[in-house]
């Protein structure tokens, strides 16, 4: 079994619709968990940035935290076709350790 | 600000052969860390240079080796290549060690072995 582990889609849904991507871990110590973005032949960028459980909101993106559940979900609101790209999670038990990423899930955004 | 850069873009080799990849971290940045992403395989984890010094390394052979230069750049090499390690290789910078969270990335070199 992966420590994350993540679908890798695609995921092909309508604009405007609300997005959500997931990811499950099997590591307790995590407590650092990020999102990065990656478009077709880019460099994954860093979308959202949590530490432990809860919510972060920015824009049209919120990021949830469910460390009783070891689930953690991106939210995307009223998606755009620029959306369209692959979502990484990345997570580590501490910032001195490295990350360790899901697969990534693709994402279409249909105009 | 610049950002993370890699050279050179795309690099075609031989069986056998051997390649060298290279990275410019962001200005002020002191942590390298190299991935491999093969299609459909997510971000495998290569290295991670600190100071010049090698952190950790990822579940890779030994013909997987690299550096860190006294001004933060980095060199990855990869000997003896095998066709299955065509892929896209990303370097990655951070700020410092105890911040390798927020990791920037280079838009990455696209390795194929023939």
């Amino acid at each position: 079994q992966k420590e994350v582990e993540q679908d890798p889609g695609p995921l092909s849904v309508p604009e405007g619709a609300i997005v959500s991507l997931n990811c499950t871990y099997s590591n307790s110590a995590f407590q650092y968990f990020m999102w990065y973005r990656q478009y077709s032949r880019k460099g994954p960028e860093l979308l959202m940035y949590t530490y432990s459980s809860g919510n972060k909101e920015d824009g049209r993106f919120t990021a949830q935290v469910d460390k009783s559940s070891k689930y953690i979900s991106l939210f995307i609101r009223d998606s755009q076709p620029s959306d369209s790209a692959t979502y990484l999670c990345a997570m580590s038990a501490d910032s001195n350790y490295q990350l360790i990423w899901g697969a990534g899930t693709k994402l279409i955004i249909k105009p | 600000e610049a950002g993370v850069t890699q050279s050179p873009t795309h690099l075609i080799k031989t069986r056998g052969q051997q390649a060298t990849l290279r990275c410019s971290p962001i200005s002020g940045h002191t942590s390298v860390y190299w991935y491999q992403q093969a299609l459909g395989l997510g971000l495998q984890f290569l290295l991670w240079y600190d100071e010049g010094e090698e952190r950790n390394r990822g579940n890779f052979p030994p013909r997987f080796s690299g550096r860190q230069f006294p001004n933060y750049s980095s060199e990855l090499n990869v000997n003896a290549l095998e066709l299955e390690d065509s892929a896209l290789y990303l370097c990655a910078s951070s700020p410092w060690a105890a911040g390798n969270n927020e990791q920037f990335f280079g838009p990455g070199t696209r390795l194929t072995v023939l």
